[in-house]
């Protein structure tokens, strides 16, 4: 079965400062994998996926995630913090069976708010 | 774009009271989901739907059930109301028949029940 852990429920971060959002995942099988941004009073919006090949990933709003199969881990990093990005994030990985058939069901991690100080 | 409408944004109940959840998906996806938020637990999956008249139990079903009658809608329903139901509910849907299905959710904008 499948799980993912979020380091961390609470981040806080000054303007301009590197972001790093820690994510461990458990799959049995190789595993796609995403980051969601929460807004406040909104549901979740796709900031970027690992599904298979380069292991680096670029998403929207300038985030980036680094697949690492050795560590298990899926972090979410931004080089410059805005005030923009204080949300939820929330790390995720797909549900695939033992032939690796993918039926559209993540199972979510506990979320990270990021808090961004002036 | 995607988008996924859930009817109501913010609701308030009293316990024993029959609650319909509506959501409603715009892009022809086979696949639709209903998840419940809580701080600290993240998102946990009550139900989920492949196809018309099809449904499938999340990790947390006990006290839901559901209904899709028609591929775009999902309906989330809480038979008796309790204040432990009380939460965000978020609805999504993905498409199933892709090449290789990543499993990439779309989301509606969520619905706050509070059950008194």
């Amino acid at each position: 079965a499948q799980s993912v852990t979020q380091l961390g429920s609470h981040v806080s971060v000054s303007e301009g400062a590197l972001v790093l959002l820690r994510c461990n995942y458990s799959s049995s099988v190789p595993p796609y994998l995403f980051w969601y941004v929460q807004y406040p009073n909104q549901g979740l919006q796709l900031l970027l996926k690992y599904t298979t090949g380069a292991t680096l990933v670029k998403g929207i709003n300038g985030f980036e995630a680094e697949f690492k199969k050795s560590e298990t881990s899926f972090h979410l990093t931004k080089p410059s913090a805005h005030m923009s990005d204080a949300a939820e994030y929330f790390c995720a990985v797909t549900h695939r069976d033992a032939g690796g058939t993918s039926y559209g069901k993540l199972t979510f991690g506990q979320g990270t708010i990021l808090t961004v100080h002036p | 774009d995607v988008k996924v409408t859930q009817s109501s944004r913010y609701l308030v109940k009293r316990t024993g009271e029959k609650v319909f959840l509506e959501c409603v998906q715009d892009m022809d996806h086979e696949n639709m989901f209903w998840y419940r938020q809580d701080p600290g637990l993240g998102l946990r999956l009550i139900y989920f739907s492949y196809d018309v008249k099809m449904k499938e139990k999340g990790d947390i079903p006990e006290g839901y059930s559901v209904s899709r009658e028609k591929k775009e809608r999902f309906s989330l329903i809480l038979e008796s109301a309790s204040t432990n139901q009380t939460s965000m509910y978020l609805c999504a849907s993905s498409q199933l028949r892709q090449l290789t299905n990543t499993g990439e959710l779309f989301f509606g904008e969520g619905s706050r029940l509070t059950v008194l």
